[in-house]
């Protein structure tokens, strides 16, 4: 099975620099993957890591460590609009459908 | 492309009526699912599909069934609706294979159980 943790919440303030941490027990996966989540809104993907290592979109980092079961989301000069859920999801390799696995989230509130 | 489509957005149902949530989508996705997703769990996987007439179960399966004639349609039953029922209900796809990085997720079906 698949099993991934997150902090329920973070706070930050504009311009400031967040990190979203991900632990995960799986018996395997291909990749970690990040979505985000406004208040009434559906998730949108932002960001997959394959391989260890950081992955750089924009503003948004991703990072993955296999041998640490670690991954983590940054989020540089915070901006109001970055307010939102954040979670973290695996993509099982334990079968042939590929189901993915999420964390229960991370709030991120960002102050003007 | 209008990606996926969840219809209704919104349904007020009393306990033991049944009702179809629909959910459709146009970029010939052969990966489809369902989540449910309540305050601070996160997203729960209730049934997924590999493609036409294949099905199965995820996370929290008791209550609802699926079917999946088409490999565009993916709708979602409740036989009796029960109070715990009450949720917010999100239908994804994405293409199958390791290769496949992201899910695309509907607007969500917003559901309230009497």
């Amino acid at each position: 099975g698949q099993s991934l943790e997150q902090p329920s919440e973070v706070t930050a303030v504009e311009g400031a620099i967040v990190q979203i941490n991900c632990t995960y027990q799986t018996s395997g996966f291909y990749g970690l993957s990040w979505y985000q989540q406004h208040d009434g809104g559906a998730p949108t993907f932002l960001s997959y890591n394959a391989l260890d290592g950081l992955e750089e979109t924009g503003r948004f980092s991703s990072f993955l460590s296999r041998s640490d079961s670690y991954g983590y989301l940054l989020l540089q000069e915070l901006q109001m609009k970055d307010s939102a859920s954040y979670f973290c999801a695996v993509k099982d390799r334990g079968s042939t459908l590929g189901r993915l696995y999420f964390g229960r989230g991370t709030q991120l509130t960002v102050w003007p | 492309n209008a990606g996926v489509t969840q219809t209704p957005k919104f349904q007020v149902l009393k306990t033991g009526q049944s009702m179809t949530l629909q959910c459709a989508q146009d970029m010939n996705h052969e990966y489809m699912s369902w989540y449910r997703q309540d305050p601070g769990m996160g997203l729960r996987l209730i049934h997924y599909s590999v493609g036409a007439g294949i099905t199965d179960q995820g996370e929290v399966p008791n209550g609802y069934n699926v079917s999946r004639s088409t490999t565009e349609d993916f709708p979602l039953r409740l036989l009796s609706a029960a109070p715990s029922q009450t949720s917010v209900y999100f239908c994804a796809s994405s293409t199958s294979g390791r290769a496949s990085k992201t899910q695309y997720f509907g607007p969500g079906t917003r559901l309230l159980v009497l």
